[in-house]
């Protein structure tokens, strides 16, 4: 099983640029999750979304857009992209409703903005 | 709101000492819990989880969980650790979305272990 996928793995964009990060699970999971980790601040909440054509907000949504046309796939996308942004994303996945399932996440991407 | 305090930023140990990673947690209504680690340059993975039940929860690399209601902590510990211990380790508590499903997680503790 492949699991969660993360592409790219590394990424450097110049301040403006726009990108989209993708992110893929083969497990038919309905919720689906994207993070940010900065050093001394853990992981923290961007985008979520329970199912196809279903998105919220996290904690920090500012300067991200995310969509869910299908079940496998979240992408998130950077605009504008800005040097706050540099950091390591993760995106996770996890049967809806479902409390005894941890959420799986993917590698990672690193992400520097110049 | 819910919160998540790791008191420890950062944990150094030496092989075979025991260790105890240090979690409160904030939250008005019913929590699930959870601890993640991370390896390095790799993504999280669970270590162990608590839902409801016994309070003792046994994870997996001989991790164990302690979780207290009045003190709202969930402390993280192991009697022996070894040199492969060496990651970051996240608590963290179901947050908001439909059914608790979004995790909020604390700061991180990176425990060092040396010879």
């Amino acid at each position: 099983n492949a699991g969660v996928t993360q592409t790219p793995k590394f990424q450097v964009l110049k301040t403006g640029q726009s990108m989209t990060l993708q992110c893929a699970q083969d497990m038919n999971h309905e919720y689906m999750s994207w993070y940010r980790q900065d050093p001394g601040m853990g992981l923290r909440l961007i985008h979520y979304s329970v199912g196809a054509g279903i998105t919220d907000q996290g904690e920090v949504p500012n300067g991200y857009n995310v969509s869910r046309s299908t079940t496998e796939d979240f992408p998130l996308r950077l605009l504008s992209a800005a040097p706050s942004q540099t950091s390591v994303y993760f995106c996770a996945s996890k049967p809806q409703g479902v409390f005894d399932q941890p959420q799986h996440f993917g590698d990672g991407t690193r992400l520097s903005i110049l | 709101a819910q919160s998540v305090t790791q008191l420890d930023s950062q944990v150094p140990v030496f092989e075979e000492a025991p260790v105890e990673l240090r979690c409160n947690y904030s939250s008005s209504v019913s929590v699930y819990l959870f601890w993640y680690v991370q390896y390095p340059n790799q993504g999280l993975q669970l270590l162990l989880k608590y839902l409801s039940g016994s309070t003792l929860v046994k994870g997996i690399n001989g991790f164990e969980a302690e979780f207290n209601k009045s003190q709202t902590s969930f402390h993280l510990r192991k009697p022996s650790v070894h040199i492969s211990d060496t990651a970051e380790y996240f608590c963290a508590v179901s947050g908001p979305g439909q059914a608790g499903t979004a995790l909020i997680f604390g700061k991180g503790t990176t425990l060092s272990v040396s010879s």
